[in-house]
């Protein structure tokens, strides 16, 4: 069965600093994983999205790394704002949509 | 254009009674799944529907169930409701059925049950 763990539970940074979010999974048989962000009380949104046979994506400030063979997963984050404060999300995708979560990584920046 | 719609985005039912949530995709998206999410569980899957067949279910009882219409809107149903069914439920659609297309998520429907 499928585990999706993310590290850390929570951070908290101050204003400008770089960061990474870890996300590791259990079973490397995966089609591809998606990083969303959740702001509080509301839906989610994608982020980037990894294809199994990619190692990197890329969408201004975020970078998302991939590693199938080790189950590892990396969202970095340059020069953090404010308003990237919220909970992440990682999520393996098992195929036809069906996704597994991890538990998140509530993002706190300070200014 | 518009994104992915629920409805109703919260509600109050009472243990036993049943519920109803429904979920518009955005326009052409023909693949439509649903996910609960709760503080303990976090998000878990509940199925996905396609071209109005179901074709993936998680681990739910089959309290949980869902369709889906011609014009690729969905809706799920919870029956005997339970404390424990007390979440958001999130509906997300995507182009079609191939793995490695975006997944769009609603804002949700919460659901409260006393």
């Amino acid at each position: 069965k499928q585990e999706v763990t993310q590290i850390p539970a929570a951070l908290s940074v101050p204003e400008g600093e770089n960061l990474v979010l870890n996300c590791s999974f259990t079973d490397s048989a995966i089609y591809n994983l998606q990083w969303f962000r959740q702001d509080p009380g509301k839906g989610l949104t994608s982020l980037l999205l990894i294809q199994s046979s990619q190692r990197e994506q890329t969408s201004g400030r975020l970078n998302a790394s991939l590693d199938k063979s080790s189950g590892r997963s990396t969202l970095y984050i340059a020069a953090s704002q404010p308003g990237d404060s919220a909970t992440y999300l990682c999520a393996v995708e098992e195929g036809a949509q069906k996704l597994v979560f991890g538990q998140g990584t509530r993002l706190t920046i300070n200014p | 254009k518009a994104g992915v719609t629920q409805t109703p985005r919260y509600l109050i039912k009472t243990r036993g009674q049943q519920v109803t949530l429904s979920c518009s995709p955005i326009s052409g998206h023909r693949s439509v799944s649903w996910y609960q999410q709760t503080p303990g569980q976090g998000l878990q899957f509940l199925f996905e529907y396609f071209s109005e067949t179901q074709r993936n279910k998680g681990n739910f009882p089959g309290r949980f169930s869902g369709r889906q219409f011609s014009n690729s809107r969905s809706e799920m149903n919870v029956s005997t409701l339970e404390l424990g069914d007390s979440a958001l439920y999130l509906c997300a659609s995507s182009l079609d059925r191939s793995s490695g297309n975006t997944i769009y998520f609603g804002e949700g429907s919460w659901l409260t049950v006393v």
